[in-house]
């Protein structure tokens, strides 16, 4: 079955710092490639997606790649904030809009 | 407009105690679904809903029921709960087609421990 993987967390950071959080993922066809975002004590919220290869979802100076020859989705912000702080979920979704989530990665941003 | 509400936000529960989780939405969403999170597992789908009347399993249904009489309403049964389903559950709606369909708006969660 499809499957998305997370690198594993937490992942600390400080302020203004890059990151990057790495997601693969297994499917059949071309699904639709998400990142969600949770904040402490939320429900999650879409912070991006791209639809197809080589599209480039972005938002919050967040942004991520569609890469179908790596399977790959990673997201990355040029310089973190402390409000950053959040866990950070890849998805895909399957036949009937049903979303597949990765572990999630734990990100913590010191200032 | 309030978006996805659950109620309750907290809840413990005795083994083999039954309850009903209640996700309300108004923004007119024909989908609606049901997550467990785990930690280090991340969300599971426990069973989702296309339209009124319609409900169907996900990846995790054993031990819950779903009922969706109202389009707004989706209800998540545990008829007797066990210490495995002590767990953060969310649920979530979508848009039925277009490109929007694929969002889902999560509500904030509730908090289920089972002793």
């Amino acid at each position: 079955g499809n499957s998305v993987t997370q690198m594993e967390g937490p992942v600390t950071l400080s302020e203004e710092a890059f990151l990057t959080i790495n997601c693969t993922y297994t499917a059949t066809g071309y699904p639709s490639l998400f990142w969600y975002v949770q904040y402490p004590g939320e429900g999650l919220q879409l912070l991006l997606k791209a639809t197809k290869a080589d599209d480039k979802g972005s938002n919050k100076g967040f942004e991520a790649t569609y890469r179908k020859e790596t399977t790959s989705f990673h997201l990355e912000k040029g310089s973190v904030q402390v409000s950053d702080s959040a866990v950070y979920f890849c998805a895909l979704n399957e036949y009937g809009n049903k979303l597949v989530f990765g572990a999630g990665t734990i990100l913590r941003v010191k200032s | 407009n309030a978006g996805v509400t659950q109620t309750p936000k907290f809840r413990v529960l005795k083994t083999g105690q039954s309850m009903t989780l209640l996700c309300a939405q108004d923004m007119n969403h024909e989908y609606m679904y049901w997550y467990r999170q785990d930690p280090g597992m991340g969300l599971r789908l426990i069973h989702y809903s296309v339209g009124e009347g319609t409900t169907a399993k996900g990846e995790v249904p054993d031990g819950y029921n779903v009922s969706r009489l109202k389009k707004q309403n989706f209800l998540l049964g545990l008829e007797s709960a066990a210490p495995s389903q002590t767990s953060v559950y969310f649920c979530a709606s979508s848009f039925s087609a277009g490109v929007s369909q694929e969002t889902q708006y999560f509500g904030p969660g509730t908090r289920l421990l089972v002793l």
